[in-house]
């Protein structure tokens, strides 16, 4: 079965600096990878996804994220973090072979003035 | 566009009594999923369906029941809550090609 690791639980970035939000999965087929963000008290907003086209994938608010079929990752970035990046981030895999949609643990992301 | 609408918002429940979580999509995707969401777990699934007459389990599955009569709904049930059903239910909806649409979510509590 399909799954992700999320590698961190928390990550406190300076604002204005750059954000690294690590993801890994475990897949034996091509999967489907999708960044969601969950603001407090909010629903989930997709981020961006990768589908098997570019390895660089581009999302909104400045975020991007690259495939490494080598390295079985799937990090999320941002040149410059803004206090309205505060929240809650998850790494998202789809199996092709039962279209299961399996969430990692989370990673809150924390902006320090 | 509504776009994935759950029923109700809150719920407060006792301990054995049974209910009903409506979610109701208008995108007409195939597939539906339900999630709980609880502290440091992440969104686990419970039940999802892909299709019509479908329904399959999901990482969580056990005290839920789902069915999906029509296309555009999906209903999870809870035939006799416990405590540990306490939680913020989502449910989703998606085609084979698109990312998941998520509903705000059903805040549970059972007491």
């Amino acid at each position: 079965a399909q799954s992700v690791t999320q590698l961190d639980s928390h990550v406190s970035v300076s604002e204005g600096t750059p954000v690294l939000l690590r993801c890994n999965y475990s897949s034996s087929y091509s999967p489907s990878l999708f960044w969601y963000v969950q603001h407090p008290n909010k629903g989930l907003q997709l981020l961006l996804k990768y589908t098997s086209a570019a390895t660089l994938v581009k999302g909104i608010n400045g975020f991007e994220a690259e495939f490494k079929k080598s390295e079985t990752s799937f990090h999320l970035t941002k040149p410059s973090a803004h206090m309205s990046d505060a929240a809650e981030y998850f790494c998202v895999v789809r199996d092709p072979r039962d279209d299961k949609i399996i969430f990692g643990k989370g990673t809150r992301l924390h902006i320090l003035p | 566009n509504a776009g994935v609408t759950q029923t109700p918002k809150f719920r407060v429940l006792k301990t054995g009594q049974s209910m009903t979580l409506l979610c109701a999509q208008d995108m007409n995707h195939e597939y539906m999923y339900w999630y709980r969401q609880d502290p440091g777990m992440g969104l686990r699934l419970i039940h999802y369906s892909v299709g019509e007459g479908t329904t399959a389990k999901g990482e969580v599955p056990d005290g839920y029941n789902v069915s999906r009569l029509k296309k555009q709904n999906f209903l999870l049930g809870l035939e006799s809550a416990a405590p540990s059903q306490t939680s913020v239910y989502f449910c989703a909806s998606s085609t084979s090609i698109v990312a998941a649409f998520f509903g705000q979510g059903t805040r549970l509590t059972v007491v």
